[in-house]
């Protein structure tokens, strides 16, 4: 079974740029989670997805949205990049039973310059 | 702010030794679970453990937790080169769905 796919793996972008993240489930999971890891201040939790709905957010400001697709892929879009937003994100995908375990992809490095 | 904090944030122990990470949160949770993190690639599920369940074990690897001290420990057996990583804590809380919310992490040096 293949694993979580996340493309683009690098991205280096300007400072008032936008940019979309992309994320395709395992096969049969429902439910899309993403995350952001920076060394300061570690892996935060930005929103979950299942079934083309948006079940949970995390504290990130409204330039951090995301959705996801009848296929169960998910995207995620930043506008405006500030520097602070250079991390590597990672999406998780789950069977959708809400507190399963989750399959990370091998994530997409931002930096914003 | 995060809900966990573990504890050693760094250990280097020799091959074949034993490794062991703590991990404490501060809310009530429905399951705590631990990933592995290869040299800022993604997280590797490894195991987890249900607020009613006290121990768990999976080939080298024993959970522990403790609800009422709020507290979870992970021991690596017999260590190997390739253990090396960094080791996450995440717990999910009630009613919040599939949301992660880690601890800063474990990095776990093994030498050969």
């Amino acid at each position: 079974k293949a694993g979580v796919t996340q493309t683009p793996r690098y991205l280096i972008k300007t400072r008032g740029q936008q940019v979309t993240l992309s994320c395709s489930p395992i096969s049969g999971h429902r439910s899309v989670s993403w995350y952001q890891q920076t060394p300061g201040q570690g892996l935060q939790f930005l929103f979950e997805y299942f079934s083309e709905t948006q079940r949970n957010k995390g504290n990130f400001p409204g330039r951090f949205s995301g959705r996801q697709f009848s296929n169960s892929r998910s995207e995620m879009n930043v506008s405006t990049l500030e520097l602070g937003d250079s991390a590597l994100y990672l999406c998780a995908s789950s069977r959708g039973q809400g507190s399963a375990e989750q399959y990370f992809g091998p994530g997409t490095r931002l930096t914003v310059t | 702010s995060q809900q966990g904090e573990e504890d050693p944030q760094a250990l280097s122990i020799q091959e074949g030794e034993n490794a062991t990470m703590n991990c404490s949160y501060k809310t009530s949770i429905n399951n705590l679970q631990w990933y592995r993190q290869n040299s800022g690639r993604g997280l590797v599920h490894l195991i987890l453990i249900r607020s009613n369940e006290r121990e768990k074990h999976s080939g080298r690897l024993r959970v522990t937790l403790d609800t009422s001290k709020k507290s979870s420990s992970l021991l690596i057996t017999a260590s190997r080169a390739a253990d090396t990583a960094s080791y996450f804590c995440a717990t999910v809380i009630y009613n919040q769905g599939g949301k992660l919310i880690f601890g800063q992490g474990t990095e776990l040096s093994v030498k050969p």
